[in-house]
């Protein structure tokens, strides 16, 4: 079955190191998506990309990188200058055309300790 | 800027109807989305409506008034599984294909 596969499901992270999320798509989705989501605050745009080796930053992309090298891997890198990255991060794949909404993965829960 | 509002909180009996409200004031707009998320879950999707009126799948519809800039989603005969977050969004138009999300309504059934 096709679908979207982020790793790990946990993460620890200690205070200035970088870290990468891994996001995986086998649905031969064009776009790609981040979202952090934080209690309270919603789901808000890190990055996205539409085609590979194109990518465009959300609502709050400081301290954040991506790249998209393969249609099917969008990875997201937290790096040392986001002062606060504990958040669930959730990746999102989607058609260019049509109806359907994103498909997300299962999601990655980062923890600065 | 963009601005998706949402109740925080909704409490409805098991067997009810119940209504989620959704306004919205975005520069631009293609459709509007609504997913549902269980605590410690990914989103699953719910409908998309594009065009004025409403759209019904099952249990759940949702309605659109882009003049009004508003939408709802009614669910019926709730069940404990609708427990959940009901996230509201939009799907901005432009050159590069975008959603913006609600803060979304955190709905509980009680028996």
């Amino acid at each position: 079955d096709g679908g979207i596969t982020q790793s790990p499901k946990y993460l620890f992270r200690k205070e200035g190191q970088n870290v990468t999320l891994s996001c995986e798509q086998n649905l031969n989705h064009d776009a790609m998506y981040w979202y952090r989501q934080d209690p309270g605050q919603g789901l808000r745009l890190i990055y996205y990309s539409q085609i590979v080796n194109d990518f465009q930053k959300g609502d709050i992309a400081e301290g954040y990188s991506v790249s998209r090298e393969k249609k099917e891997s969008f990875p997201l890198t937290v790096t040392s200058a986001q002062k606060n990255p504990t958040a669930f991060y959730l990746c999102a794949s989607r058609k260019s055309t049509g109806k359907e909404g994103y498909t997300f993965g299962s999601g990655t829960r980062l923890t600065v300790v | 800027g963009q601005n998706i509002d949402q109740p925080t909180e909704m409490t409805a009996t098991e067997g009810a109807i119940v209504q989620i409200n959704c306004t919205y004031q975005t520069s631009g707009f293609n459709g509007l989305f609504w997913y549902q998320q269980h605590a410690g879950e990914a989103p699953t999707f719910l409908s998309y409506n594009v065009l004025d009126g409403l759209e019904e799948k099952g249990r759940f519809s949702s309605f659109l008034s882009r003049s009004k800039g508003y939408s709802y989603l009614l669910l019926k005969e709730l069940q404990m599984k609708d427990s959940a977050s009901y996230l509201c969004a939009v799907f901005l138009s432009g050159g590069y294909q975008k959603v913006t999300f609600g803060t979304g309504t955190k709905l509980q059934v009680i028996p």
